[in-house]
């Protein structure tokens, strides 16, 4: 079974870097065929694809939050971060990681349980 | 505010049949037939129940049922059961990224 589980500070300051770590077992984040994404539901509830990695080092990444957003993989390590600059307090939520689907297909099959970040000075 | 639009909520009495509709636009679920529906319980991991449109993963009980029409999805509970008391999303490939709805919570009364 593919487990994945977040980790990072709960807490980051305003216009501070906000970076998340995301642990995968049960399946090799090189053995290819997913992608790796980055999700957040706001307190309202409603869901934001952040960005997802391809193990090679492609990405892609939502056009409203590309010019702050960096994910990137450490296949030795079978992990996968965000990095999230200049946060303000709109940015705080429960962050997922998850498992894309993309071969003729396209899902997000295995999440993560979320990790709230708060914005907060 | 959300890219897809779904209702609030809606509610049923258990053994009826519920409805959540999803609606995007032509450069998304109009464009794609990659359209997705997950489950949430509140402090759970969000479950995947369909995709491509209708198709259920091994697993998902055969009275969830996807569709679309145009630019706008929809997921039919049928047979309400008190475990479908849940939140539900609709998801959409928009041309590079995924799109989401802002989440229906369903009330089985």
């Amino acid at each position: 079974q593919v487990q994945l589980q977040e980790s990072g500070p709960g807490l980051v300051r305003p216009s501070q870097t906000l970076s998340l770590t995301c642990t995968v077992s049960g399946d090799s984040i090189y053995s290819g065929g997913y992608y790796w994404s980055w999700i957040r539901q706001y307190p309202g509830k409603g869901l934001e694809c952040i960005g997802y990695i391809y193990y090679s080092g492609s990405t892609y990444y939502n056009p409203s939050l590309e010019s702050r957003v960096t994910v990137s993989v450490d296949t030795s390590k079978n992990q996968f971060s965000l990095k999230l600059s200049s946060v303000t307090a709109a940015d705080t939520a429960l962050y997922y990681c998850a498992r894309l689907a993309v071969r003729g297909v396209y899902y997000f099959d295995f999440w993560g349980q979320g990790t709230l970040v708060t914005v907060s000075s | 505010q959300s890219a897809l639009t779904q209702p609030r909520s809606v509610s049923g009495s258990p053994g009826q049949s519920v409805t959540i509709s999803c609606t995007g636009t032509s450069s998304d679920v109009g464009a794609y037939n990659f359209v997705s529906w997950y489950q949430h319980h509140p402090g759970k991991a969000p479950k995947l129940i369909i995709y491509n449109v209708n198709r259920r993963p091994s697993g998902v009980p055969n009275h969830f049922s996807g569709s679309k029409s145009a630019n706008t999805a929809s997921l039919t509970i049928s047979g309400l059961q008190a475990e479908d008391e849940a939140d539900y999303y609709c998801c959409s490939y928009a041309g590079g990224y995924a799109s989401f709805g802002g989440g229906t919570k369903v009330t089985v009364l």
